[in-house]
């Protein structure tokens, strides 16, 4: 257990389906963040959270959609999804949102989402 | 662009010494992370070097050269629970993480 937890750890969604993948943390952390992980490829950053307000949205398909209720919790809507979407998404926090020694990222154990 | 490369695979065998390198070309350099994923769990921080020079923590090594935009993480006496995927990141001159596509070991008896 890091701390950050993620539900569902595995999610299989047709193409016309809406689901939503949760997070949750309590480590006191100010930010936190979507990934997503594909194989063989690098971690990219889809969503940032400071203090409940988006600071980063990379060019995300409008497709995907966060939603930060409070400092512990954040939700990523999935709707209408295409098969090249399947991956592992994951979740992380940190005490602020700048890339620093002092804000390391820890991270939950992912959602595998597969459309078909 | 912005870079990192790693090697996407290495092979080692159970007690021995492995070095996984990470090169990178960013626009800035303010930090290195080193990061450990078992499959199917959550990437765990493994280290953090600023300054040149190598950093130790017990069977594991960070080493950083910031002139030739370089690092190393250096496993020594390897276990079997030392197979997992190994993930380097840079901190660039926006203080963004820039992710390496990571190393996956694999440690044989």
């Amino acid at each position: 257990e890091t701390g950050v937890t993620q539900t569902p750890r595995h999610l299989v969604m047709g193409m016309t389906n809406k689901k939503s993948l949760k997070c949750e943390q309590h480590l006191g952390h100010n930010a936190m963040y979507w990934y997503k992980q594909s194989a063989k490829k690098p971690l990219e950053l889809m969503f940032v959270y400071s203090l409940e307000e988006r600071v980063e949205n990379n060019s995300v398909p409008s497709r995907f959609s966060p939603e930060c209720p409070n400092s512990s919790h954040l939700f990523l809507h999935l709707h209408t999804l295409q098969p090249e979407d399947s991956a592992l998404y994951l979740c992380a926090s940190s005490l602020g949102d700048r890339g620093s020694g002092a804000n390391v990222l820890t991270f939950g154990a992912g959602s595998r989402l597969t459309v078909l | 662009g912005q870079n990192i490369d790693q090697p996407t695979e290495m092979t080692a065998t159970e007690g021995a010494i492995v070095q996984i390198n990470c090169t990178y070309q960013t626009s800035g350099f303010n930090g290195l992370f080193w990061y450990q994923q078992h499959a199917g769990e959550a990437p765990t921080f493994l280290s953090y070097n600023v300054l040149d020079g190598l950093e130790e923590k017990g069977r594991f090594s960070s080493f950083l050269s910031r002139s030739k935009g370089y690092s190393y993480l250096l496993l020594k006496e390897l276990q079997m629970k030392d197979s997992a995927s190994y993930l380097c990141a840079v901190i660039d001159s926006n203080y963004q993480l820039i992710w390496g596509a990571g190393t996956k070991l694999i440690i044989k008896p």
